[in-house]
Protein backbone atom coordinates (compact mmCIF):
# COMPACT_ATOMS: atom_id res chain seq x y z
CA UNK A 1 0.00 0.00 0.00
CA UNK A 2 0.68 3.71 -0.21
CA UNK A 3 3.36 5.15 2.34
CA UNK A 4 3.31 8.48 3.50
CA UNK A 5 6.32 9.80 5.37
CA UNK A 6 6.43 13.25 6.46
CA UNK A 7 9.27 15.05 7.59
CA UNK A 8 10.42 16.68 10.40
CA UNK A 9 8.54 15.35 12.75
CA UNK A 10 8.76 17.87 14.78
CA UNK A 11 10.09 21.74 14.63
CA UNK A 12 10.48 24.58 16.93
CA UNK A 13 11.76 27.80 15.31
CA UNK A 14 11.59 31.41 16.94
CA UNK A 15 8.62 33.56 15.35
CA UNK A 16 9.46 35.47 12.41
CA UNK A 17 11.88 32.47 11.23
CA UNK A 18 10.58 30.38 8.10
CA UNK A 19 9.67 26.71 8.12
CA UNK A 20 9.41 23.63 5.61
CA UNK A 21 7.82 20.83 5.86
CA UNK A 22 8.40 17.51 3.29
CA UNK A 23 5.72 15.03 2.27
CA UNK A 24 6.98 12.28 0.44
CA UNK A 25 5.04 8.96 -0.97
CA UNK A 26 6.02 5.81 -2.11
CA UNK A 27 4.19 5.83 -5.32
CA UNK A 28 2.95 8.16 -7.75
CA UNK A 29 -0.04 10.16 -6.69
CA UNK A 30 -2.81 11.91 -8.97
CA UNK A 31 -3.05 14.76 -5.96
CA UNK A 32 -2.39 15.72 -2.71
CA UNK A 33 -4.16 17.62 0.10
CA UNK A 34 -2.44 19.69 3.30
CA UNK A 35 -4.13 20.37 6.59
CA UNK A 36 -3.93 22.00 9.67
CA UNK A 37 -4.90 21.19 13.23
CA UNK A 38 -4.28 23.35 16.14
CA UNK A 39 -3.73 21.87 19.48
CA UNK A 40 -6.75 20.20 20.61
CA UNK A 41 -8.80 21.06 17.67
CA UNK A 42 -9.39 19.56 14.40
CA UNK A 43 -7.94 19.25 11.14
CA UNK A 44 -8.55 22.09 8.55
CA UNK A 45 -8.38 21.75 5.01
CA UNK A 46 -5.54 24.25 3.32
CA UNK A 47 -5.29 23.35 -0.19
CA UNK A 48 -5.33 20.95 -2.67
CA UNK A 49 -2.79 20.36 -5.46
CA UNK A 50 -3.14 18.79 -8.59
CA UNK A 51 -0.49 19.36 -11.30
CA UNK A 52 2.91 17.88 -11.74
CA UNK A 53 5.24 20.76 -10.38
CA UNK A 54 1.94 23.51 -9.40
CA UNK A 55 2.99 26.16 -6.73
CA UNK A 56 0.53 28.16 -5.12
CA UNK A 57 0.42 30.77 -2.34
CA UNK A 58 -1.62 31.52 0.72
CA UNK A 59 -0.54 34.72 2.18
CA UNK A 60 2.53 33.53 3.67
CA UNK A 61 2.04 29.25 2.93
CA UNK A 62 3.74 28.32 -0.17
CA UNK A 63 2.72 25.23 -1.36
CA UNK A 64 4.71 22.90 -4.20
CA UNK A 65 3.62 19.62 -5.74
CA UNK A 66 6.71 17.89 -7.02
CA UNK A 67 7.40 17.49 -10.77
CA UNK A 68 7.52 13.42 -10.20
CA UNK A 69 4.42 13.96 -8.48
CA UNK A 70 5.75 12.04 -5.37
CA UNK A 71 6.14 14.79 -3.17
CA UNK A 72 5.31 18.07 -1.68
CA UNK A 73 6.21 20.54 0.66
CA UNK A 74 4.63 23.52 2.76
CA UNK A 75 7.05 26.29 3.75
CA UNK A 76 5.59 29.05 5.81
CA UNK A 77 7.58 32.84 5.64
CA UNK A 78 8.15 34.47 8.97
CA UNK A 79 6.41 31.97 11.35
CA UNK A 80 4.00 33.74 13.88
CA UNK A 81 2.52 32.74 17.14
CA UNK A 82 -0.63 31.84 15.22
CA UNK A 83 1.11 29.14 13.10
CA UNK A 84 1.47 26.57 15.66
CA UNK A 85 -0.20 22.98 14.81
CA UNK A 86 0.37 19.69 13.33
CA UNK A 87 0.37 20.05 9.12
CA UNK A 88 -0.80 17.28 7.89
CA UNK A 89 -0.41 16.10 3.99
CA UNK A 90 -2.48 13.52 2.47
CA UNK A 91 -1.82 12.50 -0.58
CA UNK A 92 -3.81 10.27 -3.29
CA UNK A 93 -2.45 7.90 -5.24
CA UNK A 94 -2.87 6.72 -8.79
CA UNK A 95 -4.34 3.53 -7.75
CA UNK A 96 -6.28 4.36 -4.27
CA UNK A 97 -9.67 5.42 -3.65
CA UNK A 98 -8.89 7.29 -0.29
CA UNK A 99 -6.42 10.07 0.69
CA UNK A 100 -4.03 8.34 2.64
CA UNK A 101 -2.89 10.81 5.73
CA UNK A 102 1.12 11.30 7.10
CA UNK A 103 1.82 11.38 10.32
CA UNK A 104 2.37 14.82 10.27
CA UNK A 105 4.97 17.70 11.56
CA UNK A 106 4.07 19.47 14.41
CA UNK A 107 5.02 22.92 14.52
CA UNK A 108 6.26 25.27 17.51
CA UNK A 109 6.61 28.85 17.67
CA UNK A 110 8.73 30.85 20.38
CA UNK A 111 7.60 33.79 20.87
CA UNK B 1 -23.94 27.23 10.08
CA UNK B 2 -21.98 24.28 7.64
CA UNK B 3 -20.28 21.96 10.14
CA UNK B 4 -19.72 18.03 11.38
CA UNK B 5 -21.02 17.29 14.73
CA UNK B 6 -19.90 14.36 16.39
CA UNK B 7 -21.18 13.41 19.97
CA UNK B 8 -19.98 12.43 23.07
CA UNK B 9 -16.87 15.03 22.59
CA UNK B 10 -15.29 12.70 25.77
CA UNK B 11 -16.36 9.26 27.03
CA UNK B 12 -14.56 6.86 29.38
CA UNK B 13 -15.65 3.23 29.18
CA UNK B 14 -15.62 -0.28 30.27
CA UNK B 15 -13.81 -3.20 28.42
CA UNK B 16 -16.74 -4.70 26.52
CA UNK B 17 -19.43 -2.31 26.86
CA UNK B 18 -20.96 -1.24 23.52
CA UNK B 19 -20.87 1.96 22.56
CA UNK B 20 -21.68 4.70 19.91
CA UNK B 21 -20.33 7.53 18.68
CA UNK B 22 -22.78 9.60 16.75
CA UNK B 23 -22.14 11.87 13.64
CA UNK B 24 -24.23 14.36 11.25
CA UNK B 25 -23.31 16.86 8.75
CA UNK B 26 -25.92 19.43 7.02
CA UNK B 27 -23.93 19.92 4.30
CA UNK B 28 -25.74 17.27 2.02
CA UNK B 29 -22.49 15.54 1.29
CA UNK B 30 -22.30 12.35 0.17
CA UNK B 31 -18.84 10.93 0.99
CA UNK B 32 -18.16 10.69 5.20
CA UNK B 33 -16.00 8.98 7.23
CA UNK B 34 -14.20 7.96 10.48
CA UNK B 35 -10.47 8.16 11.40
CA UNK B 36 -8.78 7.51 14.63
CA UNK B 37 -5.98 10.05 15.65
CA UNK B 38 -3.31 8.28 17.38
CA UNK B 39 0.41 10.04 18.92
CA UNK B 40 2.93 9.83 16.04
CA UNK B 41 0.46 7.81 13.30
CA UNK B 42 -1.54 10.62 11.99
CA UNK B 43 -4.98 10.36 10.96
CA UNK B 44 -5.87 6.24 10.08
CA UNK B 45 -9.30 5.55 8.24
CA UNK B 46 -11.97 3.14 9.91
CA UNK B 47 -14.21 2.92 7.73
CA UNK B 48 -16.37 5.46 4.88
CA UNK B 49 -19.68 5.79 2.83
CA UNK B 50 -19.87 6.92 -0.56
CA UNK B 51 -23.58 7.44 -0.07
CA UNK B 52 -26.02 5.76 1.55
CA UNK B 53 -26.62 2.29 2.53
CA UNK B 54 -22.88 2.05 0.57
CA UNK B 55 -20.02 1.91 3.42
CA UNK B 56 -16.42 0.27 3.14
CA UNK B 57 -13.51 -1.03 5.53
CA UNK B 58 -10.92 1.71 4.98
CA UNK B 59 -7.48 0.96 6.62
CA UNK B 60 -7.83 -0.18 9.99
CA UNK B 61 -12.00 -1.61 10.31
CA UNK B 62 -11.13 -3.92 12.64
CA UNK B 63 -13.71 -3.67 16.29
CA UNK B 64 -15.43 -1.23 14.32
CA UNK B 65 -18.97 -1.18 12.94
CA UNK B 66 -20.76 1.41 11.29
CA UNK B 67 -24.13 2.48 9.03
CA UNK B 68 -25.50 5.12 6.86
CA UNK B 69 -29.41 4.87 6.67
CA UNK B 70 -29.48 8.60 6.00
CA UNK B 71 -27.11 10.84 3.71
CA UNK B 72 -26.75 13.18 6.92
CA UNK B 73 -25.55 10.64 9.86
CA UNK B 74 -22.81 7.99 9.78
CA UNK B 75 -22.63 6.61 13.08
CA UNK B 76 -19.51 5.02 14.60
CA UNK B 77 -20.35 1.64 16.82
CA UNK B 78 -18.00 -0.36 19.04
CA UNK B 79 -20.08 -3.52 20.07
CA UNK B 80 -17.21 -4.64 21.86
CA UNK B 81 -14.46 -2.30 23.37
CA UNK B 82 -11.15 -2.96 24.41
CA UNK B 83 -8.64 -1.03 25.61
CA UNK B 84 -6.54 -0.25 22.26
CA UNK B 85 -9.26 1.25 20.87
CA UNK B 86 -8.79 4.17 23.67
CA UNK B 87 -8.12 7.02 20.83
CA UNK B 88 -9.66 10.45 19.37
CA UNK B 89 -11.63 10.06 16.88
CA UNK B 90 -13.14 12.02 14.27
CA UNK B 91 -15.77 12.18 11.62
CA UNK B 92 -15.52 13.73 8.45
CA UNK B 93 -17.48 14.52 5.13
CA UNK B 94 -16.50 15.33 1.53
CA UNK B 95 -19.18 16.52 -0.92
CA UNK B 96 -17.82 13.64 -2.82
CA UNK B 97 -14.88 11.45 -2.74
CA UNK B 98 -12.33 14.00 -3.93
CA UNK B 99 -12.87 17.06 -1.98
CA UNK B 100 -11.55 19.12 1.04
CA UNK B 101 -12.41 16.99 4.18
CA UNK B 102 -14.37 19.11 6.73
CA UNK B 103 -13.96 17.21 10.00
CA UNK B 104 -15.92 16.93 13.62
CA UNK B 105 -14.50 18.44 16.66
CA UNK B 106 -13.31 15.37 17.72
CA UNK B 107 -14.06 12.33 20.18
CA UNK B 108 -11.73 11.26 23.03
CA UNK B 109 -12.74 7.61 23.80
CA UNK B 110 -10.92 6.30 27.02
CA UNK B 111 -12.02 2.23 27.36
CA UNK B 112 -10.77 1.24 30.53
Amino acid sequence: GQQVMQIPQYQHVQEGEDFTTYCNSSTTLSNIQWYKQRPGGHPVFLIQLVKSGEVKKQKRLTFQFGEAKKNSSLHITATQTTDVGTYFCAPRDNYGQNFVFGPGTRLSVLP
Amino acid sequence: EAQVTQNPRYLITVTGKKLTVTCSQNMNHEYMSWYRQDPGLGLRQIYYSMNVEVTDKGDVPEGYKVSRKEKRNFPLILESPSPNQTSLYFCASRLVRGTEAFFGQGTRLTVV
